[in-house]
């Protein structure tokens, strides 16, 4: 089945750069999803890449993929003390299908 | 355009009760997913429906049920509700059930059992 793993916690300074990393296991996701969920919210999409990609760039935020290591990051520059939340990695886990497999979510926090 | 909607915010019950709860899915979306995100945990999956038709689903037991309207709008039914029940639940709509149409999220339901 689907496993998607990322760590828990991530401290940066404002203005520095953030990266949130996630590993997945299934190779047949067609499409990986970082969203991000502030208190009391639902999720938000923030971006996603397409399996066949290895960059999207999307002004401040930077999606990297590896897909022989099935690695997934996110890059925020300039992080500002509103990028404050949890984001979440999810996969696809069927092609042709947007059913979605979270992981356990990465907390960012920004010290002013 | 409305975004999706959910109801009620917040809920208690009591173990062995009954609950549903409802979404309105944004505007010409046909499709609609449940998810269930226990405390400090990720979203986890329950089921799909698609044009009235559960169109996928999760590792949950049949306790858990939905429907879809004609309108798409959708109902969860949770059975025989149980302590672990307790989480935020999520639905999200989205045009159609391909992997590439963006799914929009409410900002979910809290239920809480006691």
């Amino acid at each position: 089945g689907e496993d998607v793993e990322q760590s828990l916690f991530l401290s940066v300074r404002e203005g520095d750069s953030s990266v949130i990393n996630c590993t997945y296991t299934d190779s047949s996701s067609t499409y990986l999803y970082w969203y991000k969920q502030e208190p009391g919210a639902g999720l938000q999409l923030l971006t996603y890449i397409f399996s066949n990609m290895d960059m999207k760039q999307d002004q401040r935020l930077t999606v990297l993929l590896n897909k022989k290591d099935k690695h997934l990051s996110l890059r925020i520059a300039d992080t500002q003390t509103g990028d404050s939340a949890i984001y979440f990695c999810a996969e696809t886990g069927q092609t042709g299908a947007n059913n979605l497999f979270f992981g356990t979510g990465t907390r960012l926090t920004v010290i002013p | 355009e409305t975004g999706v909607t959910q109801s009620p915010t917040h809920l208690i019950k009591t173990r062995g009760q009954q609950v549903t709860l409802r979404c309105s899915s944004q505007s010409g979306h046909n499709t609609v997913s449940w998810y269930q995100q226990a405390l400090g945990q990720g979203p986890q999956f329950i089921f799909q429906y698609y044009r009235e038709e559960e169109n996928g689903r999760g590792n949950f037991p049949p306790r858990f049920s939905g429907l879809q309207f004609p309108n798409y709008s959708s109902e969860l039914n949770v059975n025989a509700l149980e302590l672990d029940d307790s989480a935020l639940y999520l639905c999200a709509s989205s045009l159609a059930p391909s992997g590439g149409d963006e799914q929009f999220f409410g900002p979910g339901t809290r239920l809480t059992v006691l």
